[in-house]
């Protein structure tokens, strides 16, 4: 079967950087997402990356992929109250559909 | 309209009953997705629909879910006899077109089924 892994749970102080992570399973995954999902939301795409990449960086946002591990990792600059949300990291599979992650649960710490 | 939106936003049903949960995409996108959020399972697939036709029905749980769309726009899951383990979040997606894999795919904010 097809299992993208994350850890549950991530605290983080305020003001920290925040670095969530996620093994993927398909080394053919073309493109590889992060989304975010607040309380009671939908979720809302925040980066992707491409395979053939390693680094993509959005404003506070970084995304790291080693495609060799098959790690993609998602670091949160400056993290603040608004990033408290469950984010997913997501492999296209297939064709369109996506394979989700776990989900990390992110809670900061005031 | 301005993003996806799905009703009912709730649903409380008996266990054996019907229920039919709805997805309007953004205008324009031609490709819509279903997926489930359960407890148990995450977030899975259920299906895709490029314009009308579904070409990969793989992710249903069983017979007992279908799903339609019409004109090319809103979609309809229908969920038959309804168990207490189709109790879940149930998320629709659009996208411009399905198979380019940088397009983006928006989710509406979901509808929660509860089966008694």
């Amino acid at each position: 079967g097809e299992d993208v892994e994350q850890s549950l749970f991530l605290s983080v102080r305020e003001g920290d950087s925040s670095v969530i992570n996620c093994t993927y399973t398909d080394s053919s995954s073309t493109y590889l997402y992060w989304y975010k999902q607040e309380p009671g939301a939908g979720l809302q795409l925040l980066t992707y990356i491409f395979s053939n990449m390693d680094m993509k960086q959005d404003q506070r946002l970084t995304v790291l992929l080693n495609k060799k591990d098959k790690h993609l990792s998602l670091r949160i600059a400056d993290t603040q109250t608004g990033d408290s949300a469950i984010y997913f990291c997501a492999e296209i599979f297939g064709n369109e559909k996506l394979t989700f992650g776990t989900g990390t649960r992110l809670t900061i710490i005031p | 309209g301005a993003g996806v939106s799905q009703s009912p936003s709730n649903k409380v049903t008996e266990k054996g009953k019907d229920v039919e949960l709805r997805c309007d995409p953004i205008s324009g996108h031609t490709a819509l997705y279903w997926y489930r959020q359960s407890l148990g399972q995450g977030l899975e697939f259920l299906i895709y629909f490029q314009g009308n036709s579904a070409p990969d029905k793989s992710g249903l749980p069983s017979d007992r879910f279908s799903a339609e769309r019409t004109g090319g726009s809103v979609s309809t899951l229908t969920i038959q006899r309804t168990q207490q383990e189709d109790s879940a979040v149930y998320l629709c997606a659009s996208s411009l077109v399905a198979g380019a894999h940088t397009d983006t795919q928006y989710f509406g904010p979901g509808t929660r089924l509860t089966v008694l």
